[in-house]
């Protein structure tokens, strides 16, 4: 079945360094590509997507490519800010072939900036 | 517009009991998804309503959970006899439509502890 692999957090950095969160997935389908963000005591929220091979999602400064060669969604930032810190979701959306697309999600990886 | 909205936001129950969850998706959204987000199995697919075809319960875990959607809008995810591994947040989510490149757009959730 379809999987999602993002790297294990916690990811502690300073204000204005780069980030990089790997994300790597396996789909039976040509599935779209999201990365979801859930900021402490809120719901998930969408952060970008990318429905393509080589569409580069982008917002707030955070940008991730859909590289199928590699089948890899890596999320970056060249400047975090402490309003960054939350949990970040890689997810894809393939046919479950029971009927319906669905969101297969990675298991998050928690970033926190400090000032 | 308004969100997603989900109620209770919070229930506790005992084992052994039946609860009901409630999810008011965006209006004019024709798809309706819940999701089950726990510690240690991550964010995972339960069910997918669109429109009125029959719905996607590949992702239930038992026949204890059962879900509705009335009129094409509100869902109700219900459990019955509880388990404590039924503990989570569950989390509904709804997108204009049911092809793979729509957006998923999440409620808050709703925590369940069942003690």
């Amino acid at each position: 079945g379809d999987s999602v692999t993002q790297m294990e957090g916690p990811v502690t950095l300073s204000e204005e360094a780069f980030l990089t969160i790997n994300c790597t997935y396996t789909a039976t389908g040509y599935p779209s590509l999201f990365w979801y963000v859930q900021y402490p005591g809120e719901g998930l929220q969408l952060l970008l997507k990318a429905t393509k091979a080589d569409d580069k999602g982008s917002n707030k400064g955070f940008e991730a490519t859909y590289r199928k060669e590699t089948t890899s969604f890596h999320l970056e930032k060249g400047s975090v800010q402490v309003s960054d810190s939350a949990v970040y979701f890689c997810a894809l959306k393939d046919w479950t072939g029971a009927g319906s697309y669905q969101l297969t999600f990675g298991k998050g990886t928690k970033l926190s900036v400090i000032p | 517009g308004a969100g997603v909205s989900q109620s209770p936001s919070n229930k506790v129950t005992e084992k052994g009991k039946d609860v009901e969850l409630r999810c008011d998706p965006i209006s004019g959204h024709t798809a309706l998804y819940w999701y089950r987000q726990s510690l240690g199995q991550g964010l995972e697919f339960l069910i997918y309503f669109q429109g009125n075809s029959a719905p996607d319960k590949s992702g239930l875990p038992s026949d204890r959970f059962s879900a509705e959607r009335t009129g094409g809008s509100v869902s109700t995810l219900t459990i019955q006899r509880t388990q404590q591994e039924d503990s989570a947040v569950y989390l509904c989510a709804s997108s204009a439509g049911q092809r793979g490149t729509d957006t998923q757009y999440f409620g808050p959730g709703t925590r369940l502890t069942v003690l």
